[in-house]
């Protein structure tokens, strides 16, 4: 069985362009939540998606966004991008509420 | 609000024990969980519990959960140098289910 895929693996960007991370979720799975991972502030969570609707929201700004699509694949968003986006983000795949969540490798993006 | 400690480093022989802490503020935690990331990876799950549960086993692996201290601990039997990573202490937070709260990580150097 198929893991949690997330592409690409490592993207650059410039100051004030925007990114689209992609995650496909292990198979059967249904929600996909998203996280961010610094040096400093470590791992912080962004956003979940279930049945294609965002069931709850972390403590980031607006820039970031995300969606789902009917497949259960989730796209997330970051315009505008500053420095401070350099991160790891990881994504979480899970059939529902129950207690397995399963993470991909996780997109490095760097921004320069 | 919500919040899960680590210390930050164990450094152990090959062949002992390791045993990594945790902390955690939300005592309406469902589930707890350890999670393993080695360097340029995304996070492993290695096992979790139910919070009406004191121990959990797992071949060399024992989760202990002390739901009065909010205390959580994960101890591996004889370990080996593939062990050397970062293990990470994550609880479901009660304010919305789906939203991991993870402590800072505790890096584990397994010395030959």
């Amino acid at each position: 069985k198929a893991g949690v895929t997330q592409t690409p693996r490592y993207l650059i960007k410039t100051r004030g362009q925007q990114v689209t991370l992609s995650c496909s979720p292990i198979s059967g799975h249904r929600s996909v939540s998203w996280y961010q991972q610094t040096p400093g502030q470590g791992l912080q969570f962004l956003f979940e998606y279930f049945s294609e609707t965002q069931r709850n929201k972390g403590n980031f700004p607006g820039r970031f966004s995300g969606r789902q699509f009917s497949n259960s694949r989730s796209e997330m968003n970051v315009s505008t991008l500053e420095l401070g986006d350099s991160a790891l983000y990881l994504c979480a795949s899970s059939l529902d509420l129950g207690p397995l969540r399963f993470f991909g490798q996780g997109t490095r993006l760097t921004v320069v | 609000g919500e919040d899960v400690e680590q210390s930050l480093f164990l450094s152990v022989r090959e062949g002992d024990s390791s045993v990594i802490n945790c902390t955690y503020t939300d005592s309406s935690s469902t589930y707890l969980y350890w999670y393993k990331q080695e360097p340029g990876a995304g996070l492993q799950l290695l096992t979790y519990i139910f919070s009406n549960m004191d121990m959990k086993q797992d071949q060399r692996l024992t989760v202990l959960l002390n739901k009065k201290d909010k205390h959580l601990s994960l101890r591996i039997a004889d370990t080996q140098t593939g062990d050397s990573a970062i293990y990470f202490c994550a609880e479901i937070g009660s304010s919305n289910t789906g939203k991991l709260i993870f402590g800072q990580g505790t890096t584990l150097q397994v010395k030959p």
